[in-house]
């Protein structure tokens, strides 16, 4: 099946500091979703990439779609408190608009 | 955003037994989905449903069952629970169907099943 591999699995930040977390895929894909996740909650979808080497942003949040289509990063600026949580990457798969889902990278903030 | 909501939110059952999950849209959409979420797993699909009665096998089916009688209800079951089911299932929408350029999906708040 797909394997979508995201790392880190966890991390630390210090609040202020910018952090990166990233995924590939052992297929192309023509879709590739950032979503985030807060303690009790579902995910919520925080960027989408449509195109290879696209480059999104939202708010403090920035994602590159990879030029070989097989691999995204997200960037975090100026970390917060509010920014703690899981994030996820997740590509689609056309029959059934299917996601599949990495394994998340949990961000906890040092106070 | 359409409203989805998952009910119940929190369960324990003992097991053998048999239980239904519940999800709930109001906005029509046809894509609904059932998925699981374990540590280090993130999030696998079990089932989803593409219609009414029209559903279709996820990554991690066996031992669930779904039904969609009704483009608003999708059921998750849970013929005969086992501890290995203990897990947070969330349910999603798909929004294609509002026009080609909407890839978004939404999901519920989850429920949090606990097998005893």
């Amino acid at each position: 099946g797909q394997q979508l591999n995201q790392s880190p699995q966890s991390m630390f930040i210090q609040e202020g500091e910018d952090v990166s977390m990233n995924c590939t895929s052992s297929s192309i894909f023509n879709t590739w979703l950032w979503y985030k996740q807060d303690p009790g909650e579902g995910p919520v979808l925080l960027i989408a990439l449509y195109k290879a080497g696209e480059l999104t942003s939202n708010g403090r949040l920035t994602a590159q779609f990879g030029i070989t289509r097989k691999d995204s990063f997200l960037n975090i600026s100026a970390s917060i408190p509010s920014d703690v949580g899981i994030y996820f990457c997740a590509l689609i798969k056309a029959a059934g608009n299917k996601l599949t889902f990495g394994g998340g990278t949990r961000v906890l903030v040092k106070p | 955003d359409a409203g989805i909501t998952q009910s119940p939110r929190h369960k324990v059952t003992e097991t053998g037994t048999p239980v239904t999950l519940r999800c709930h849209q109001t906005e029509n959409h046809r894509y609904m989905y059932w998925y699981r979420q374990d540590p280090g797993h993130g999030l696998r699909l079990i089932h989803y449903s593409y219609g009414v009665k029209d559903t279709d096998k996820g990554e991690v089916s066996d031992g669930y069952s779904v039904s969609r009688s009704k483009t608003e209800d999708f059921l998750l079951t849970l013929e005969s629970a086992t501890s290995s089911q203990t897990s947070v299932y969330f349910c999603a929408i798909n929004h294609r169907d509002r026009g080609k350029d909407d890839y978004g999906y939404t999901f519920g708040s989850g429920t949090r099943l606990t097998v005893v």
